[in-house]
């Protein structure tokens, strides 16, 4: 079965910037689009980046995404890093046979 | 405003039935398929179901096939979830949401019902 990895958490300071990757298990993530969603405690997810390297209006551009098929994986970059971004990340595809899949999810701490 | 709600979350014994809502507006429901993701507590997203725009296309996550039905009411604007066969793995938050199927994207969410199956 196709799996996203992603890592447990990542913290970083406040203006400085952070990358969060999710890696696909197996064929090529760039067959199919990743979306990233955020989610903070007791809310639903919102989505941050979609088609890859999409920011729905009202994201601000301090969110990127990117794919990297060296490496099989999705990326999604924030750069100038607020208290508020502190939030858990989760990368979403699908694997070609009907089944949508989501990472396991990044504990993002802006510290 | 695209706004999505979901309802009739609750407590459960093992080995009962629920079934949840979700009560679209905002947009042409009709023209979109529509999902169910859920979310046990403390942890990561798993896609449930999905479901075509009139209702002949179903796909399930394999750990509820046989258990759940997705199905969708267009002239009322609802979707739904049956869950029969309730387990404690099952308990979770469970989310609607509306899919741009070509990206195979959900957006937006519903703030989602909690189901607890618990003895």
């Amino acid at each position: 079965n196709f799996m996203l990895t992603q890592p447990h958490s990542v913290s970083e300071s406040p203006g400085k910037t952070v990358t969060i990757s999710c890696t696909g298990s197996s064929g090529s993530i760039a067959s199919n689009y990743v979306q990233w969603y955020q989610q903070r405690p007791g809310s639903a997810p919102t989505t941050v980046i979609y088609e890859d390297n999409q920011r729905p209006s009202g994201v601000p551009a301090r969110f990127s995404g990117s794919i990297d098929s060296s490496s099989n994986s999705a990326s999604l970059t924030i750069s100038g890093l607020k208290t508020e971004d502190e939030a858990d990340y989760y990368c979403q595809s699908y694997d070609g046979s009907n089944h949508w899949v989501f990472g396991g999810g990044t504990k993002l701490t802006v510290l | 405003e695209v706004q999505l709600v979901e309802s009739g979350g609750g407590l459960v014994q093992p080995g009962g039935s629920l079934r949840l809502s979700c009560a679209a507006s905002g947009f042409t429901f009709s023209s979109y398929w529509m999902s169910w993701v859920r979310q046990a507590p403390g942890k990561g997203l798993e896609w449930v179901a999905n479901i075509k725009q009139d209702g002949s296309d179903k796909y399930y996550v394999d750990s509820v096939k046989g258990r759940f039905t997705i199905s969708r009411d267009n002239a009322k604007n609802s979707l739904y979830l049956q869950m029969n066969s309730l387990r404690a793995e099952d308990t979770a938050m469970y989310y609607c949401a509306r899919v741009f199927w070509g990206v195979r994207w959900f957006d937006p969410w519903g703030q989602g019902t909690l189901v607890t199956v618990s003895s």
